[in-house]
């Protein structure tokens, strides 16, 4: 069974800073995504990381894939309250369609 | 588009009662995946079609629960007879190419 597990858990930061979730695995992903949950709704994807080493921008949020494919990072730059919401990381592996879920990162942006 | 469309949005039913949650995909995507959310356990997949035959059902948690596709614009999700922990928050995502795009969710509670 491959996991993925997300930290911190729980992050509640003033608007304005700066933050980092982590996703890490034992296992090898052939991509990673990232989803944003608002209450309420279901996940939106936010990016895809296909190659090792792999980052990429989505203005404030930048996405990193490690090396081995084994983990990814996703920071935020100068957040803002608009970004609060539940961060999740999912892998797929080989041609499967099937995702494998992260534990979640619940962000609180403050005012 | 209108995206997913699951109904109901909300459903508190008794113990051992059934409970049926629907799902309509988005229009010319071959792929549905049934996901169950929980605090406790995050987000779980439960079962995946692919051309509307089921190609893993390995997440389903019990006999109690099954699922239909019985065409390329529906699917159910059953449990019978429901217990209070299946109380949950169900999704249901759809996939054409590379994204998956999920409805709004199903609340169920059992009681």
């Amino acid at each position: 069974t491959q996991l993925l597990e997300q930290s911190p858990q729980f992050l509640s930061i003033q608007e304005g800073e700066n933050l980092t979730v982590y996703c890490n695995s034992s296992s090898v992903f052939s991509s990673l995504q990232w989803y944003r949950q608002e209450p309420g709704e279901g996940p939106v994807l936010l990016v895809t990381v296909v190659t090792g080493g792999e980052v990429k921008k989505l203005k404030r949020l930048t996405f990193q894939f490690g090396d081995a494919r084994k983990d990814s990072s996703l920071h935020i730059t100068a957040a803002q309250t608009g970004d609060t919401g539940l961060y999740l990381c999912a892998g797929s592996s080989g041609s499967a369609r099937q995702l494998t879920f992260g534990s979640g990162t619940q962000l609180t942006v403050l005012p | 588009d209108a995206g997913v469309i699951q109904s109901p949005r909300h459903e508190v039913t008794e113990m051992g009662q059934e409970v049926t949650l629907r799902c309509k995909p988005i229009s010319g995507h071959n792929s549905l995946f049934w996901y169950r959310q929980t605090m406790m356990r995050g987000l779980e997949l439960l079962i995946y079609f692919n051309n509307n035959v089921p190609i893993d059902d390995s997440g389903m948690p019990e006999d109690r629960f099954s699922a239909k596709m019985p065409n390329a614009s529906f699917s159910t999700l059953k449990i019978q007879p429901s217990e209070p922990r299946d109380s949950a928050v169900y999704f249901c995502a759809t996939q054409g190419a590379d994204t998956q795009y999920f409805g709004p969710g199903t609340r169920l509670t059992v009681l």
